[in-house]
Order: structure tokens, then sequence, then C-alpha cells
């Protein structure tokens, strides 16, 4: 089974503080995913890489940036946290390379994030 | 653009009644339809998907979804639900030639003794 670890179940953070959001996953996906899960919203991309180095802006890009220095790894970094950006952060990796959108994703846990 | 729209934000029924999550999408180029469910405090898993062919496709514990081209819709449904059916649903559509995956606003399924 495809794994998708994200390394906090919870988080409280400073409005200003710089945030960092770790994710792993163990089956050499190529593809892999933030989203951002609020109540009645569903989830929204916030970032894509498809491959080592290359990120993609998502449909909610604002206030964050990612990191992807090893296929394993994607990193979601919320540089000066605001409330706004209170919620469940989502990590996702999929298979297939190229731009085919056919093969689902595979999620982590979830990383609840609060910002005071 | 695509969207996802899910009819029904929430949804309580008796267990072993039967049960239909409404899912509408809208696109413009042919698509896939997928269903995740998430159980509390965890992250979403894949219940069913459509990728082409028979426009019925059944899934993980016994849900079924059928693609309904004319009317843009991915019904999910279960003739019997159980207590531990309780949890979040999920429509999602994608496309070829795109990464995104888009999902709808979720529909919580409250499943009652």
């Amino acid at each position: 089974d495809v794994k998708v670890t994200q390394s906090s179940r919870y988080l409280v953070k400073r409005t200003g503080e710089k945030v960092f959001l770790e994710c792993v996953q163990d089956m050499d996906h190529e593809n892999m995913f933030w989203y951002r899960q609020d109540p009645g919203l569903g989830l929204r991309l916030i970032y894509f890489s498809y491959d080592v180095k290359m990120k993609e802006k998502g449909d909610i890009p604002e206030g964050y940036s990612v990191s992807r220095e090893k296929k394993e790894r994607f990193s979601l970094i919320l540089e000066s946290a605001s409330t706004n950006q209170t919620s469940m952060y989502l990590c996702a990796s999929s298979a297939q390379p190229g731009t085919e959108g056919s093969s689902p994703l595979h999620f982590g846990n979830g990383t609840r994030l609060t910002v005071t | 653009a695509q969207s996802v729209t899910q009819l029904d934000s929430q949804v309580p029924v008796f267990e072993e009644a039967p049960v239909e999550l409404r899912c509408n999408y809208s696109s413009s180029v042919s698509v896939y339809l997928f269903w995740y469910v998430q159980y509390p405090n965890q992250g979403l898993q894949l219940l069913l998907k459509y990728l082409s062919g028979s426009t019925l496709v059944k899934g993980i514990n016994g849900f079924e979804a059928e693609f309904n081209k004319s009317q843009t819709s991915f019904h999910l449904r279960k003739p019997s639900v159980h207590i531990s059916d309780t949890a979040e649903y999920f429509c999602a559509v994608s496309h070829t030639g795109g990464f995104k995956t888009i999902f709808g606003a979720g529909t919580r399924l409250f499943v009652k003794a």
C-alpha cells in the first residue's frame, strides 16, 4: 500500500511565524499535491509538483510556497502565518507521470494547523 | 473550467436503509470521476473511480456509482448502510491533459441505529 506520511497531526503557531509542513511518500510517485480542507468548501489545491524541483500553483497559492528537493518529499511553507490559514492541510501523491489525470490520489492523514 | 456540486451537505439515514449521495459536475472536456471517503481524523481514501467503459462502477465497502453523461452526474449509492459508513464523502473530477483534481464540498453521511 502507498503510504503518505505527514510529519505532524496538530500544530499551533503564532501569527507571523514561518511554518513548515512536511510530507513524505514511499511509492516513488511522480506527482505530489498540497490541499487545504475547510468545512463547506471541500478541498482546494494550493500547489502541486510533477517532478523534483518542479512546482505549479494551484487555485489558492497566495501566502504559501513549496519545496521539492527529493522525489519522496514535498514541503509546504507558510512564510508568515496568518489566522486565515488556520485549516486542515492534506498532502497527496499520484503515480501518473505527464499530464494524465486518471490516476487517483493517495492522501496522508492531514495536519490540523491553528494560527493564533 | 471544471466544477463539482454535491447536492446535499448532510444525509442522515437509518442503518440498513439504502442511500444515494448526489454529485453533478461541469466540464467542457472528457472527465475522470472519483468518489473518496474520509473517516474521522483521517485523510481521504478512494472508494471508486470512473475512467471509461461501463457507466456503472463498483467500489469498496459495497458502494457503487453510475456515470450519466447526459445529466453530468455521478451519484453514489449503497443498498444497505452500516453504522461504520458514517463519514464524509467527496466527489471529484479530473480530465485528460491536466493534473488537477477538483473536489466537491463534501457530503456528511450519518448512519443512525
